[in-house]
């Protein structure tokens, strides 16, 4: 199976910051990566597929990059509603989801 | 507009197996393939499956194969998820989604949501 890890696992920005969070696959899965954001009671929203390419109606601040088996989700100018749970998922194989990176206020 | 209306709530006592429905609106529903994902509370998201209401072809994760079945009838565009010899540990939050791709392309990412169903399996 492949393994999807993801750092940091927790981080404390303030508004205006530019949050990177990365996620690493353990085997190649070509640009074969999603994006999710998670808010609590709230189901997960799709922002970026195929690594790179952000949902529409997504803000522009979000960007997504590949490098080998390194993903990176990058935010730019952080909002007051991007304060959420992010997710990378890899649909080379099955569909199997990272452990999630925690994005809150410091 | 594309919706996708989950059953209630269940409570469960261990081994035995709870069935999930999730109706599909606003789309032709033969057309787009349904994962199921769950999140146990406190705990990340979990991919279970996919089925192609097209064909009704299934791929589970390897960690549910034997104990998960999907369904789907085309008649009322519903899927369903049975999970079966239910454990406590598989109390969780189940939802369906929709992939964002049509049935003729590969799946590839997960676009609209179902609300959740919670499930406790308690003794």
């Amino acid at each position: 199976d492949i393994q999807m890890t993801q750092s940091p696992s927790s981080l404390s920005a303030s508004v205006g910051d530019r949050v990177i969070i990365t996620c690493r696959a353990s085997q190649s899965i070509s640009s074969n990566l999603n994006w999710y954001q998670e808010k609590p009671g709230k189901a997960p929203k799709l922002l970026i597929h195929a690594a790179s390419s952000l949902e529409s109606g997504v803000p522009s601040r979000f960007s997504g990059s590949r490098s080998g088996t390194d993903f990176t989700l990058t935010i730019n100018s952080l909002q007051p509603e991007d304060f959420a749970t992010y997710y990378c998922q890899q649909s080379y194989t099955d569909f199997a989801f990272g452990p999630g990176t925690k994005v809150d206020i410091k | 507009q594309v919706q996708l209306v989950q059953s209630g709530a269940e409570v469960k006592k261990p081994g035995a197996s709870v069935k999930i429905s999730c109706k599909a609106s606003g789309y032709t529903f033969t057309t787009y393939y349904i994962h199921w994902v769950r999140q146990a509370p406190g705990q990340g998201l979990e991919w279970m499956g996919i089925i192609n209401p097209s064909g009704g072809t299934t791929t589970y994760a390897q960690k549910f194969q034997g104990r998960i079945t999907m369904t789907r009838d085309t008649s009322t565009s519903t899927v369903y998820m049975e999970l079966s010899s239910l454990r406590l540990e598989d109390t969780a939050v189940y939802s369906c989604a929709r992939d964002r791709v049509t049935t003729v392309a590969n799946p590839d990412a997960l676009d609209i949501w179902g609300r959740g169903t919670m499930v406790t399996v308690s003794s």
